[in-house]
């Protein structure tokens, strides 16, 4: 069973400060992964996606890869209450013949003013 | 405006009623999705489809039935089988099922069956 794994949270943190947000995954084949932020309520958006080892900056977003580690992150700098949410992150894996999203169950972020 | 659209919002039923969710895309997109989310849990695959006429069961198709005669739309319908079917439903699409594309989601159907 291939999977994602996510630390729950809630994830606390100042407003102004850097929150890291972390994602293991199972399969070692795995090319691409995305983060969506998910408001209570809504549906997931995408933020980021990322398909090569290293970073990769969009504005205060930054999305890191380690392969070799299965592992990716996100990094949002200047945090603000408005971040607050829950981030998915997700691992398009191939299984059973066909390209499937595998999605973690989500990191609660609190970003306290 | 592109976009992917569900209907209804919310939506109420009787325990024994089939339901049907709309999902509507204009985005040009090949490849859609249905997925399930219950609290606590990250999304499930129910059904997708990467080509019209053309549809697979995902990971819980058990009690759900989908078409796909349309490009742009791909309708979910909730059967009296499925054993438990209150949840928030997400409809996506991608520009193909390949492994590089991005999903996005339209704003979900939340059901409430009692």
């Amino acid at each position: 069973q291939k999977e994602v794994e996510q630390n729950s949270g809630p994830l606390s943190v100042p407003e102004g400060a850097i929150a890291s947000l972390n994602c293991t995954y199972s399969d070692r084949g795995s090319q691409s992964f995305f983060w969506y932020r998910q408001y209570s309520g809504k549906s997931p958006e995408l933020i980021m996606s990322i398909y090569s080892n290293g970073d990769k900056e969009d504005g205060r977003f930054t999305a890191q890869l380690n392969k070799a580690s299965q592992y990716v992150s996100l990094l949002i700098r200047d945090s603000q209450p408005s971040d607050s949410a829950t981030y998915l992150c997700a691992v398009n894996t191939f299984t059973s013949g066909t390209y499937k999203y595998i999605f973690g169950t989500g990191t609660r972020l609190k970003v306290l003013a | 405006d592109g976009g992917i659209t569900q209907s209804p919002k919310y939506l109420f039923r009787k325990e024994g009623q089939n339901v049907t969710l709309s999902c509507e895309q204009n985005l040009n997109h090949d490849a859609m999705y249905w997925y399930r989310q219950d609290p606590g849990q990250g999304l499930r695959l129910i059904y997708y489809s990467q080509i019209v006429n053309d549809f697979q069961k995902g990971d819980i198709a058990e009690g759900y039935s989908v078409s796909r005669e349309k490009k742009e739309s791909f309708p979910l319908t909730v059967t009296s089988a499925q054993k438990n079917p209150t949840a928030f439903y997400l409809c996506a699409s991608s520009l193909s099922g390949g492994e590089i594309y991005e999903q996005y989601f339209g704003p979900g159907t939340r059901l409430t069956v009692t």
